[in-house]
């Protein structure tokens, strides 16, 4: 059984520029969430989604988005990037939420220079 | 949000058991308790959840006080690749479903 893909594994991006993220759930799963790792704040809660509609959403600044499509993967998109947002993107996918356990993905490592 | 307090690292030699604290004195009735654990370089692992009662699965015990204030990861018999950051973690369904992590025990596994 696939696990939780991310893609890609590593990026380097320039400050002020975008930068698009994915996931894709392991299959059956419509529940997938976002993370961000830095080693100052830990890990922190980006947002949720469930059948293409944002559930919750964490204390991030609006450049940070994301959507689910139909399908169930999901993509999250930083616009105007800044050094701060130089960390290790995580994506969570789960059958049920509520009751069960969430699978990660191994991460995108996001580099702002 | 009701918070937790975990040692923040903890020494273990291979093949013994490891008993790992987490301490929730804050804890509603409705938290459950999630542990997940993180090996270098990979996002993080689920382990095992409860509420109320002691549970097992295939890679370890938990065991919930009374009062529920406290739980303890137990490893039955800890391994090189157990060596990982372990993270308890209070999840209200009610509050959403995200995972808040706080900044977990350093497990060290010596052979």
């Amino acid at each position: 059984k696939a696990g939780v893909t991310q893609t890609p594994r590593y990026l380097i991006k320039t400050r002020g520029q975008q930068v698009t993220l994915s996931c894709s759930p392991i299959s059956g799963h419509r529940s997938v969430s976002w993370y961000q790792q830095t080693p100052g704040q830990g890990l922190q809660f980006l947002f949720e989604y469930f059948s293409e509609t944002q559930r919750n959403k964490g204390n991030f600044p609006g450049r940070f988005s994301g959507r689910q499509f139909s399908n169930s993967r999901s993509e999250m998109n930083v616009s105007t990037l800044e050094l701060g947002d130089s960390a290790l993107y995580l994506c969570a996918s789960s059958f049920s939420p509520t009751t069960g356990g969430y699978t990660f993905g191994s991460g995108t490592r996001l580099t702002v220079v | 949000d009701a918070k937790t307090t975990q040692p923040n690292s903890m020494e273990s030699n291979e093949e013994e058991p490891v008993h790992l604290p987490c301490n929730h004195s804050t804890i509603s009735g409705t938290d459950y308790i999630h542990w997940y654990r993180q090996l270098p370089s990979q996002g993080p692992e689920y382990v095992i959840h409860g509420l109320t009662s002691n549970v097992n699965n295939r890679m370890a015990s938990l065991a919930i006080a009374e009062d529920r204030k406290s739980s303890t990861l137990i490893l039955h018999r800890a391994t090189l690749r157990d060596a990982a950051v372990y993270y308890c973690i209070l999840k209200n369904n009610n509050a959403g479903n995200m995972l808040t992590f706080g900044g977990g025990t350093r497990l060290m596994v010596k052979p």
